[in-house]
Formats: structure tokens, C-alpha cells, sequence
């Protein structure tokens, strides 16, 4: 199985910071990964498939980037409703599997 | 707009079974791949099974395999999860979701539905 490492696991920061966020996988994906955002008590949304594709609807302060086993999600203005935990996904083989997750919180 | 909703969760003793359902409608069901995804309490995401369009392709993660079986009615419009020989670490959110083969994100969530093991 894919091992899905993501860092950090939370990040303080305040509106217009820009954060990065990174996901490290145990063995090559190629360009098939996603990112996606949750809030409490709902179910997740995607932002970001095939490393770097913005899910239509997505505000383009988020983007992505990477290749092979080290990807990024970028947002380059932090706006209040981005106060989330972030998950990033890979597609490259089953079982799916996702990281541990990233919350950002209001510093 | 596609919309999934989930049904049949609750509380179930530990050996005991429990069937989800998916209502699934917006959008051409029989076309896509779908998925159900868990979330436990206060843990992260979980991905649990897929099938393909006609059901004859399944997948499965380790732990749920030879427990679970995922399954659909493409003329209702509709995806199960039968689950047997629950466990208390099977407790969780689990979420119906259109998964997109060509590209493997997952699009469309449904609201979840909570199953909770425990005696």
C-alpha cells in the first residue's frame, strides 16, 4: 500500500498568510493525486486533482504542484472560510489512500 | 447537480451487521465509478470500497475485505454497503462518493451517515 504523509499535521496563520502545505508518498504516483478541504461536521470537497487541476468552483488562491512522491497545496492570500483541515488523496493504485490531514487554524 | 444521500446507519452490536444505502440522483449514475469513504470520530479519511460502473469490478481495503460488500441497482439509482462481523473501529461517518476513474479524485460527497459499533 501507498503510504500518504502529510506535514504539518496543523498550521497557525493569520488572514492574507500564505501556506503550504505538503504531502509525501511512499512510492512514485506519477501526477495522481488530490487535495481536498473539510469542515467540521461536513463532508469533504475537493479542491485539486491530478496534482495541479482546479476543481471548477475552486477560488484560484489554491493551487497545486509536485511530481513523483512530493506534492504541495498552496494558498496564496488565506481567507476566513479557508480555516479548514486539508486532506491530500492518491489515485495511482488501490487502496486509496488518503493523509493524515491538516488542520489551519486562526492565529 | 448531483446528489447522494445516505441511509441506514445507527447502532450496532459488535458481530451484529448493518446495510447502507445511497440514493444517488443529477446525474447519469450507471456512468460512474462510486466509492464509500469512512471518517471514525475525530480521525481523518478512510477510503473503505469501490465498483465500477456494471458492479463486475470491486475494490477493497484490507481491513473491511471479506466483511463488506459494496454493490448497486443502476435502474434504481442506488449503492449498498452490506456490512458484516462489525467491529468497534468499523464506528465511523462513511460517506457515499462519485469517484472519477480517469483521473481518481473523488467528486461528489454525500452528508454521511454514522455507524456506531458498541455494545
Amino acid at each position: 500500500d501507498i503510504q500518504m504523509t502529510q506535514s504539518p499535521s496543523s498550521v497557525s496563520a493569520s488572514v492574507g498568510d500564505r501556506v503550504t502545505i505538503t504531502c509525501r508518498a511512499s512510492q512514485g504516483i506519477s501526477s495522481f493525486l488530490a487535495w481536498y478541504q473539510q469542515k467540521p461536521g461536513k463532508a469533504p470537497k475537493v479542491l485539486i486533482y491530478l496534482t495541479s487541476s482546479l476543481q471548477r468552483g475552486v477560488p484560484s488562491r489554491f493551487s497545486g504542484g509536485g511530481s513523483g512522491t512530493q506534492f504541495t497545496l498552496t494558498i496564496s492570500s488565506l481567507q476566513p472560510e479557508d480555516f479548514a483541515t486539508y486532506y491530500c488523496q492518491q489515485a495511482n493504485s488501490f487502496p486509496l489512500t488518503f493523509g493524515g490531514g491538516t488542520k489551519v487554524e486562526i492565529k | 447537480e448531483a446528489q447522494l444521500v445516505e441511509s441506514g446507519g445507527g447502532l450496532v452490536q459488535p458481530g451484529g451487521s448493518l446495510r447502507l444505502s445511497c440514493a444517488a440522483s443529477g446525474f447519469t449514475f450507471s456512468n460512474y465509478w462510486m466509492s464509500w469513504v469512512r471518517q471514525a470520530p475525530g480521525k481523518g479519511l478512510e477510503w473503505v470500497a469501490n465498483i465500477n460502473q456494471d458492479g463486475s469490478d470491486k475494490y477493497y481495503v484490507d481491513s473491511v475485505r471479506g466483511r463488506f460488500a459494496i454493490s448497486r441497482d443502476n435502474a434504481k439509482n442506488s449503492l449498498s454497503l452490506q456490512m458484516n462481523s462489525l467491529r468497534a473501529d468499523d464506528t465511523a461517518v462513511y460517506y457515499c462518493v462519485i469517484w472519477h476513474e480517469s483521473s481518481g479524485y473523488l467528486d461528489s460527497w454525500g452528508q454521511g451517515t454514522l455507524v456506531t459499533v458498541s455494545s
